[in-house]
This record gives C-alpha cells, sequence and structure tokens, in this order.
C-alpha cells in the first residue's frame, strides 16, 4: 500500500524568504504525484504534478518540485515567498491506473508567511 | 465547464438523523471520489466509482453508502449522523489515463450535534 509522510506540520517564514515543503512517499510500484494547495475555508487547488519525463515539475504561482525516486521524494520549493501564499499545503500519491486513480494524501504542512 | 459542484455548502445535523450529500461533474469523468478531512488528518477516501454503476469502498466507509447511476453524479448517503462524521467532505473526479489529475469539489461543512 502507498503512503504519505509531510515531514513539517507547520512551516513558518518571513516574506521574500524561500521555503521547502518535505515529501516523502512509499510504494511498491511507479506513481504520479501531486501538490495541493488549500487557503483558509477553501477546496483543494493543484499546484503542480508529476507524472512522468522531467523530474522538475513547474507549477503555479512560482511554486515547483522535484522528483527523486531513489529517495522517494517530491520536496516542493518556493525561491521567495509572499504573505498571500499563506495556506496548507498536501503532497498527494496515487499508484496510477491500477489503483484507479486514488489518491493518498499526507496531513498537509501549513505554511505561514510572515511580514 | 463549472467542473466539480457540491452541495449543499453547509449543514448542521442532529445525531441519529440522515442526509444526502450531492456531487455532480460536468466533464465526463469516468471515476469520482469521496473524501472527509479532518483537522491534521490530511484526506481520507471514503468511497470511489469507476463509472455508472460501479462503486467501491475506500479507506474509512463505515456509516457511509453511495451510489453512481449516471456518470454526472455520486451522492454520499449519511444514515444515522454520528459526532464522528463531523467533517469536511470533498467530492472529486478524475479523467483517468488521458488527464490522470483528480479535481475537487468546493466542500461541505457538516457538523453532527
Amino acid at each position: 500500500a502507498q503512503s504519505v509522510t509531510q515531514l513539517d506540520s507547520q512551516v513558518p517564514v518571513f516574506e521574500e524568504a524561500p521555503v521547502e515543503l518535505r515529501c516523502n512517499y512509499s510504494s511498491s510500484v511507479s506513481v504520479y504525484l501531486f501538490w495541493y494547495v488549500q487557503y483558509p475555508n477553501q477546496g483543494l487547488q493543484l499546484l503542480l504534478k508529476y507524472l512522468s519525463g522531467s523530474t522538475l515539475v513547474k507549477g503555479i504561482n512560482g511554486f515547483e518540485a522535484e522528483f527523486n525516486k531513489s529517495q522517494t521524494s517530491f520536496h516542493l520549493r518556493k525561491p521567495s515567498v509572499h504573505i498571500s501564499d499563506t495556506a496548507e499545503y498536501f503532497c498527494a500519491v496515487s499508484e496510477g491506473g491500477g489503483s484507479n486513480y486514488k489518491l493518498t494524501f499526507g496531513k498537509g504542512t501549513l505554511l505561514t508567511v510572515n511580514p | 465547464n463549472a467542473g466539480v459542484t457540491q452541495t449543499p455548502k453547509f449543514r448542521i445535523l442532529k445525531i441519529g438523523q440522515s442526509m444526502t450529500l450531492q456531487c455532480t461533474q460536468d466533464m465526463n469523468h469516468n471515476y469520482m471520489y469521496w473524501y472527509r478531512q479532518d483537522p491534521g488528518m490530511g484526506l481520507k477516501l471514503i468511497y470511489y466509482s469507476v463509472g455508472a454503476g460501479i462503486t467501491d469502498k475506500g479507506e474509512v466507509p463505515n456509516g457511509y453508502n453511495v451510489s453512481r447511476s449516471t456518470t454526472e453524479d455520486f451522492p454520499l448517503r449519511l444514515e444515522l449522523a454520528a459526532p464522528s462524521q463531523t467533517s469536511v467532505y470533498f467530492c472529486a473526479s478524475n479523467g483517468g489515463l488521458a488527464v490522470p489529475m483528480v479535481d475537487f469539489g468546493p466542500g461541505t461543512r457538516l457538523t453532527v450535534t
């Protein structure tokens, strides 16, 4: 069975600082990987996805993530954060068609950007 | 496209009452899902469907039922509501191999008291 571990439950940073949100997964087969963002009292919005190909994936709002198969990681990065990036971020994994594209989520990382 | 829509947005139920959470998608997606979100726990899969007439249990199905009579609709039924079912419920859909990413609805916030 697949699982996802988000290593930090909360990450406070100052505005314009870089940030990395860490995600590790376990799976016995090839996977699809996703990062979703949830702003307060809203639904989930897809930030970026890795399906295949280049291991560096760029998403919306200046975020990017790197798939590292040997370390089973998919860390999310942004070089300079804004107050508006304050939100909860979820890493998710799907084992592809064989699992009917079901997503397994991490517990989330609350990113708080302070002025 | 409206995407995935859910009704109601909010609901308060008394213990023992029943209700149906509605979910509709207009993208002709075969795959649909119900997740619940509890603070600090991420999202957990309740039920899913791979097409009309086909449903299966997820990780936390107890206390819920689903049906899928059309491609567009995937309602979630709560029978005999319990305080443990207080949560935010998200419906989602997926286009499958062509677009293997999941689109989420806006959520239903349910409180059982």
